[in-house]
């Protein structure tokens, strides 16, 4: 069974940093693309971030409300995909689902995790 | 960027009736469009990827159509658990963008 299981969200003060991790399983998760997608409270749904495969080179694109601020990341050997969060803004307060490609970045998000909530305060 | 725009924003319908959800996109994404279904306190679910292939394990009442940029979710026969928020994303190139949300609420 494909399971992604994040971890690591809780409350920050603005301007602080956070590391999300999603651990998959069941699944060759060096093979498949990984996205990160958040969803204020009450909102839709943000493409965050995603990272190819090594198959392709690994590459990463980011949203433009986090890039410069937001990096992500895999260990296939661990089966671990992070989102290392800096200079965190209310704004970025939102439940955050990592999600897997299946396959490539132009396929759908067909596994997501349950989710792991950052809130950002004062 | 893709801009998204779903219509209606909310639908109120009863148990047995044919819903339709519209999604436009700002330029053609060919058929790069995704549907989901979302429940309160739950993760997105696929439902229909390629604008018209259902995913495994979804219901026959689900179904998409269109390309270029105008695409429709269909689902045929209300049943109780459809009720939820339904979402399209285009996954035609990043970023990758959702529509804001169909509710679909029981009358």
């Amino acid at each position: 069974e494909v399971q992604l299981v994040e971890s690591g969200g809780g409350f920050v003060q603005p301007g602080r940093s956070l590391r999300l991790s999603c651990t998959g399983s069941g699944f060759a998760f060096g093979g498949y693309a990984l996205s990160w997608v958040r969803q204020a409270p009450g909102k839709g749904l943000e493409w965050v971030a995603f990272i190819r495969s090594k198959t392709y080179r690994g590459t990463i694109e980011y949203a433009a409300s986090v890039k410069g601020r937001f990096t992500i990341s895999r260990d296939d050997s661990k089966g671990v995909a992070y989102l290392l969060m800096n200079s965190l803004t209310t704004e970025d307060t939102a439940i955050y689902y990592c999600s897997r490609h299946a396959l490539t970045v132009t396929d759908p998000f067909d596994f997501w995790g349950q989710g792991t909530l950052v809130a950002v305060s004062s | 960027d893709i801009q998204m725009t779903q219509s209606p924003s909310s639908l109120s319908a009863s148990v047995g009736d044919r819903v339709t959800i519209l999604c436009r996109a700002s330029q053609s994404i060919s058929t790069y469009l995704n549907w989901y279904q979302q429940k309160p306190g739950k993760a997105p679910k696929l439902l229909i990827y390629g604008a018209s292939n259902l995913e495994s394990g979804v219901p026959s009442r689900f179904s998409g159509r269109g390309s270029g940029t105008e695409f429709t979710l269909a689902i045929s026969t209300l049943q109780p658990e459809d009720f939820a928020t339904y979402y399209c994303q285009q996954s035609y190139g990043a970023p990758y963008t959702f529509g804001q949300g169909t509710k679909l609420e029981i009358k």
